[in-house]
Formats: C-alpha cells, structure tokens, sequence
C-alpha cells in the first residue's frame, strides 16, 4: 500500500518569507499527486494537482510543486508567503492500483507572523 | 467546480445514540464516496469507501458495525455512527471524485459525544 510523508509538521514563518513544504511518496508506478488547504474552520481545497506532463505545476495563490519521479517527491513552494496562507497543508496521493483512493500525507501546520 | 454538501456541520450526540451524516454530491453523479476522520493534530484517515448500490469497503481497524455506510443513490452516501462514545468524538469529512473537476470535499461534520 501506498503511503504519504510530509516532514514538517509545523512550520513558523515571516511573511515574505519563502516556503518549501516536504512531500514524499511511497509507490513505484504511476501516481496522481495533489497538495490541499485546509484554512481555519474551512474545508479542503485544491491547491493544485499533477497527472502527467510538466514536473512544475503551477496552482492557486501563488503555489507551485515539482514532481520529481527520482525522489518520489512532490514538494510545494511559495516564493513569498503571506498572513493568509497560514493554513495546514496536505499531500495526497492517488497511485494507479488504487482505484479513485486519495492516501494523505500527516500535514504540516503553517503559522505565518505579520 | 464540483460542489460536495455535508451535513450537518456540527452535531453534540449523547453516549450511546446513533448519529447520521449525510454527503451529496450537488452537480454530479458519485458511484463512490469516500469517509475520513480527521484526528486533532493529524491528518485524514480513509474510513471506508462507499460504493453505489453495494457494500462499502472499509480500511484495517474500522469497525462496519459501529460506522455504518449507506449509498443508496449517485448523489447520496450516509455515514452512521451508531452507540457513540466520547471516543469516537471527531472531524468526519467526505469525498467525491467529479469527473471533471476531481476530487472535491464536503465542509465536514464535528461529532462530539458527550
């Protein structure tokens, strides 16, 4: 079975500060990757997501990730941060044997100070 | 984009009733939802897959006596908790995967039982 690792559980940044959320994942074929929000008292969005063709997606608010098939990872970036992206941050993943199954990463919980 | 209604948001149960939640998908058909529980401070946890019209598909270590799951129609999968205890105290969300916009999340349901 697939699983889902983020790393930073919880995060604390500047704004403007840059930011790189860890993501790695563990399956050998071919993967559906994701990254949500989940901003305070709100539901899961979508930030972006990636299936196939260019590694660097591109996604809402500023995001980006890169898939990079050699680390299994699928790391998010922003360039400069904001007091609104404090948020908790999830990867997920849905492998190719797993029918329309999404396995989540723990999540890492980012505090932006103004 | 695909719209996922969950309700209620926010049910306060006693011990030992029973407690339903309710997810429809509002723009398209859904032959499978999906349940998670989200833990304080961790990440969302697959319950079970509901499948239209037959018998969920639990994950290791849920229990289909005590969450009872119900997908009756395409737009409509029901999760009951039945003799809740303060343990089963959580944030229960759906999915569904659309198509054409992928996958999208109800607002979620807090269950406390007190």
């Amino acid at each position: 079975a697939q699983s889902v690792s983020q790393h930073n559980h919880h995060v604390i940044l500047s704004e403007a500060a840059s930011l790189e959320l860890g993501c790695n994942y563990s399956y050998g074929g071919t993967v559906n990757l994701f990254w949500y929000v989940q901003y305070p008292g709100q539901h899961l969005q979508l930030l972006l997501k990636y299936f196939s063709g260019d590694p660097l997606v591109k996604g809402i608010k500023g995001f980006e990730a890169e898939f990079i098939k050699s680390k299994f990872s699928f790391n998010l970036r922003k360039p400069s941060v904001q007091w609104s992206d404090t948020a908790e941050y999830f990867c997920a993943v849905n492998a190719g044997n797993a029918g329309n199954m999404l396995t989540f990463g723990g999540g890492t919980r980012l505090m932006v100070k103004p | 984009g695909a719209v996922v209604s969950q309700h209620p948001s926010r049910v306060i149960c006693k011990s030992g009733t029973s407690v339903k939640i309710e997810c429809r998908s509002l723009d398209f058909q859904a032959t499978t939802m999906f349940w998670y529980r989200q833990f304080p401070k961790k990440s969302l946890m697959l319950m079970a897959t509901s499948n239209e019209g037959s018998k969920a598909t639990y994950e290791q270590g849920v229990e289909k006596d005590k969450f009872l799951i119900n997908h009756a129609s395409l737009t409509l999968s029901t999760l009951t908790v039945t003799s809740a205890h303060p343990e089963d105290s959580s944030f229960y969300i759906c999915s569904a995967r659309d198509p054409r916009y992928g996958y999208t999340f109800g607002s979620g349901t807090r269950l406390t039982v007190v």
